[in-house]
């Protein structure tokens, strides 16, 4: 078990660009979650997927976002036509249950 | 007003201190209470989970929740350089507080 893993762990890209990040969650973990993170802030919820069905999306994840679990294993986060405010930390967790999750070193976004 | 509130700090003890962290939260529907560290730049990492009222002592770490009081704390005993962290406390995946900052010198 080596947790949870986020490629790239940095991007910077051009402002109307778009961009893909991968979460591996810890492979028996059936719930996986995104969030996103700016300074001085906690985690916010952006999305969760039980298996392969995503389940809940937060207002906040725009028709710019998409995110998908194909197979119900990594998951992929798209950001399209990205825009200055995007720039953030993007988090991944996977959980056993309901209650804790355990994050991954997150996908820090720079847009220029 | 949000569902989980968080004194952001910072916070600055010496070496050694007994450090309390707190949050309050709004909805009474809340029965799980996880606190998160955080050292800057990395991922979020799990300190412990407690359900309903009561504490869960863990090492140097107690988590105490006043379900009554909607009040929740987590307690650093000894406190050390390495306890230099934002501590996140959160009631589901979708509540996290915004952080306290604590700097232990």
């Amino acid at each position: 078990d080596t947790g949870v893993s986020q490629n790239p762990r940095h991007k910077i890209t051009k402002r109307g660009q778009n961009v893909t990040f991968r979460c591996d969650p810890i492979s028996e973990h059936n719930r996986l979650y995104w969030y996103r993170q700016t300074l001085g802030q906690g985690p916010e919820f952006l999305t969760y997927f039980q298996n392969e069905a995503q389940l809940e999306k937060s207002r906040l994840l725009s028709d710019r976002f998409s995110a998908e679990r194909p197979k119900g294993s990594f998951s992929t986060l798209e950001i399209q036509r990205t825009e200055q405010g995007d720039s953030a930390m993007y988090l991944c967790a996977s959980s056993p249950t309901s209650i804790e999750q355990y994050f991954g070193p997150g996908t820090r976004l720079t847009v220029t | 007003q949000k569902e989980v509130e968080q004194d952001p700090g910072p916070l600055s003890v010496p070496e050694g201190a007994i450090v309390s962290l707190n949050c309050t939260y709004s909805n009474s529907a809340f029965q799980y209470f996880m606190w998160y560290r955080q050292y800057s730049r990395k991922g979020p990492e799990l300190l412990m989970y407690t359900y309903s009222s009561g504490n869960k002592e863990d090492g140097r770490f107690t988590a105490q929740v006043d379900k009554s009081s909607k009040y929740i704390s987590l307690f650093i005993r000894d406190s050390q350089p390495s306890d230099s962290a934002t501590y996140l406390c959160a009631m589901r995946a979708l509540n996290f507080g915004k952080g306290t900052s604590l700097l232990v010198t």
